[in-house]
C-alpha cells in the first residue's frame, strides 16, 4: 500500500507571508498532483508533476517533484486571503496508474 | 459543458440501511472513480470503472459495490451502513483508463449515518 504523508496539517499565517507544504512517501509515484478543495466542493487540480526534479510555477505557487519521485513540495509566495483552502497532494500509482493516493491535506488559513 | 454531477448532494441514513449514490461523468469521459473522504482526511480510493468494467478496487469491505452503465454514468452502493461510513463520497471522471491525464471531481455526496 502506497502512503503519502502531508505536513503540516494546519497552517495559519498572515497575508504576505510565505509558506511551504510537504508531501512525503517511501514509494515511487508515476506522477504527483496537487489539488485545492473548498468546503462543500470536490478537489480541483492545480498541477501535475511527472519528471523527477521537475519544478512548475503557477503565479505565486511553486511545485517541485523530488528527484526520486517519492516526495513533493508546494511553496506559496506572499500568501493572500484568497489562497485559503484545503491543499491535497495525490500520487498516481506507479503500476497501473489508475488510482490516486491522497495525503491527509493541509488546511491553510491566510488572515488579512 | 456540464462537469461531473453527483446526486444527491446530501443524504441522511440510519445504521443498517442501504444507500445508492449516483455520478454522471463529463461527456466523452469513459472512466469513473469513486473516493471516500472522511472529515479531516484526504480522499481514499474505492473503485475505478472503465468501459463498464471494474478496473481497480481499494481496501474497502464487500458492503461497497459499484457499477457503470452504457452511458458511462455510475452508481456506488453501500449495504448495511455503519456510523463510520459517514463521509463525503467523491466521483471523478477522466478521459482514459490511466490518471496521467487530468481527473475531474464532482462536488460530492455528503452521507451522514445516524
Amino acid at each position: 500500500t502506497q502512503l503519502l504523508e502531508q505536513s503540516p496539517q494546519f497552517l495559519s499565517i498572515q497575508e504576505g507571508e510565505n509558506l511551504t507544504v510537504y508531501c512525503n512517501s517511501s514509494s515511487v509515484f508515476s506522477s504527483l498532483q496537487w489539488y485545492r478543495q473548498e468546503p462543500g466542493e470536490g478537489p480541483v487540480l492545480l498541477v501535475t508533476v511527472v519528471t523527477g526534479g521537475e519544478v512548475k510555477k503557477l503565479k505565486r505557487l511553486t511545485f517541485q517533484f523530488g528527484d526520486a519521485r517519492k516526495d513533493s513540495s508546494l511553496h506559496i509566495t506572499a500568501a493572500q486571503p484568497g489562497d485559503t483552502g484545503l491543499y491535497l497532494c495525490a500520487g498516481v500509482d506507479s503500476g497501473s496508474a489508475r488510482q490516486l493516493t491522497f495525503g491527509s491535506g493541509t488546511q491553510l488559513t491566510v488572515l488579512p | 459543458d456540464a462537469g461531473v454531477t453527483q446526486s444527491p448532494t446530501h443524504l441522511i441514513k440510519t445504521r443498517g440501511q442501504h444507500v445508492t449514490l449516483r455520478c454522471s461523468p463529463i461527456s466523452g469521459h469513459k472512466s469513473v472513480s469513486w473516493y471516500q473522504q472522511v472529515l479531516g482526511q484526504g480522499p481514499q480510493f474505492i473503485f475505478q470503472y472503465y468501459e463498464k468494467e471494474e478496473r481497480g478496487r481499494g481496501n474497502f469491505p464487500d458492503r461497497f459495490s459499484a457499477r457503470q452503465f452504457p452511458n458511462y454514468s455510475s452508481e456506488l452502493n453501500v449495504n448495511a451502513l455503519l456510523l463510520g461510513d459517514s463521509a463525503l463520497y467523491l466521483c471523478a471522471s477522466s478521459l482514459g483508463i490511466t490518471l496521467n491525464t487530468e481527473a475531474f471531481f464532482g462536488q460530492g455526496t455528503r452521507l451522514t449515518v445516524v
